[in-house]
């Protein structure tokens, strides 16, 4: 595996269920992120870790619970989501906690999670 | 007013055509000006930058900056059916995680 992952690709769910997604990167990076992007929306920052460390919770609804065990893993629990939920998630991770590409410093991203909550 | 507008078309061009894409944005401290390239069932790649303001040409793209008009465009000469994606320009400022994106333009390319 190269690059950034994430498992599943596709999720259906109920708004009782509990589930969640998975990130690996495998770039040696110490920043992770969650993404939410909706259609015709501006992707919206969710969740930052840097080396393992919760640096950013962009007032996100604490039904969605992120967890990150080491710098290659990030987690995103769901449980009791609604309907407007529904979008892709995308994770990314860069070298060090920046958005910015110079020094190679950019942000990469997984193909990410469609996420439909019924 | 939102930060950055971009028009989310979808823009449908013949093939060879030149193609321009922009975004418009409201706070002058940003430095970098970013266009990333999202294929469908894909994540976004960054595609190239700008730092500050004037070109970058990389082949067949050129990102422009205008920041005293606030206004970036990326263009692709000679295009190509394989560079239908979607186009989100993105912003920044120095050593800060928090970008600023523009909801993307969708570009169709006929053969």
């Amino acid at each position: 595996e190269t690059g950034v992952t994430q498992t599943p690709r596709h999720l259906v769910m109920g708004m009782t269920n509990k589930k969640s997604l998975k990130c690996e990167q495998h770039l040696g990076h110490n920043a992770m992120y969650w993404y939410k992007q909706s259609a015709k929306k501006p992707l919206e920052l969710m969740f930052v870790y840097s080396l393992e460390e919760r640096v950013e919770n962009n007032s996100v609804p604490s039904r969605f619970s992120p967890e990150c065990p080491n710098s290659s893993h990030l987690f995103l629990h769901l449980h009791t989501l609604q309907p407007e939920d529904s979008a892709l998630y995308l994770c990314a991770s860069s070298h060090r906690l920046a958005g910015t590409p110079i020094s190679g410093n950019e942000q990469f991203f997984g193909p990410g999670t469609r996420l439909t909550v019924l | 007013q939102k930060e950055v507008e971009q028009d989310p078309g979808p823009l449908s061009v013949p093939e060879g055509a030149i193609v321009s894409l922009n975004c418009t944005y409201s706070n002058s401290a940003f430095q970098y000006f970013m266009w990333y390239r999202q294929y469908s069932r894909k994540g976004p790649e960054l595609l190239m930058y700008t730092y500050s303001s004037g070109n970058k040409e990389d082949g067949r793209f050129t990102a422009q900056v205008d920041k005293s008009s606030k206004y970036i465009s990326l263009f692709i000469r000679d295009s190509q059916p394989s560079d239908s994606a979607t186009y989100l320009c993105a912003l920044g400022v120095d050593s800060n995680y928090q970008l600023i994106w523009g909801a993307g333009t969708k570009l169709i390319i006929k053969p």
